[in-house]
């Protein structure tokens, strides 16, 4: 069954260093999601892209957080220098399109900053 | 703006019953769609079902049926036959045809009894 792939599952690291998180979606997914859920809420959206292209980027720190999904395919998620603030899970997700269709969720990178 | 309200953050069921799950919502595009979809204490994010704005009948799959009573704005959950392994956070999420992107609520904590 097709599944979108996630690494690391966990990481912890230091405050002020330099993290990164890897996705996959499923293949032929257009548009691919990354969330961040901080422990006891809902997932709330840092970027969103169709195909290459960044579609929604609106509540993403720009100043130390960094997206790109180069050839439509896999994406990278970074956060230089990192804050304990940004201890949560990170989410992808992909769906065929943007219309109005499911998401599936990867089984997310659970992050702690010390 | 869109916006899901969730406001049972926690809800316990005796197994092989039947339980509701609440879910407003809000937003001004006519087209939409409804989403559920259930958390594990592992994290990864399982889809569940979907309604969308146009449809006339209530979504069903398996155990999970969706009350959806537009009039209203509410998207209610319902688990029939309830399972051990039904525990987990349950999350309602809307996605609209004006941003494409998946807004979620603070989810509610379901506890099936033995």
């Amino acid at each position: 069954e097709a599944e979108v792939a996630q690494s690391p599952r966990y990481k912890i690291t230091e405050k002020s260093q330099a993290v990164a998180f890897w996705c996959d979606p499923i293949s032929g997914h257009a548009t691919l999601y990354w969330y961040r859920q901080i422990l006891g809420q809902g997932p709330e959206l840092l970027v969103q892209f169709q195909d290459e292209s960044v579609v929604d980027d609106s509540q993403l720190p720009k100043d130390r957080f960094s997206a790109e999904r180069l050839k439509g395919v896999d994406s990278t998620l970074k956060i230089q220098p990192a804050e304990l603030g940004d201890s949560a899970m990170y989410l992808c997700a992909s769906s065929i399109g943007q219309f109005l269709s499911e998401a599936f969720f990867g089984q997310g990178t659970r992050l702690t900053v010390v | 703006a869109q916006k899901i309200t969730q406001t049972q953050p926690g809800m316990f069921v005796q197994e092989k019953e039947a339980v509701t799950l609440d879910c407003t919502y809000d937003t001004s595009d006519q087209s939409y769609g409804l989403f559920w979809y259930k958390q594990p204490s592992s994290g990864e994010m399982i889809f569940l079902i979907y309604q969308g704005s146009y449809d006339e009948q209530n979504a069903t799959e398996g155990r999970y049926s969706l009350n959806f009573q537009k009039a209203r704005k509410s998207a209610n959950l319902v688990i029939s036959a309830s399972q051990l392994g039904d525990s987990a956070m349950y999350f309602c999420a809307i996605k609209t045809s004006g941003t494409y992107k998946y807004i979620f609520g603070t989810g509610t904590r379901l506890k099936v009894l033995a």
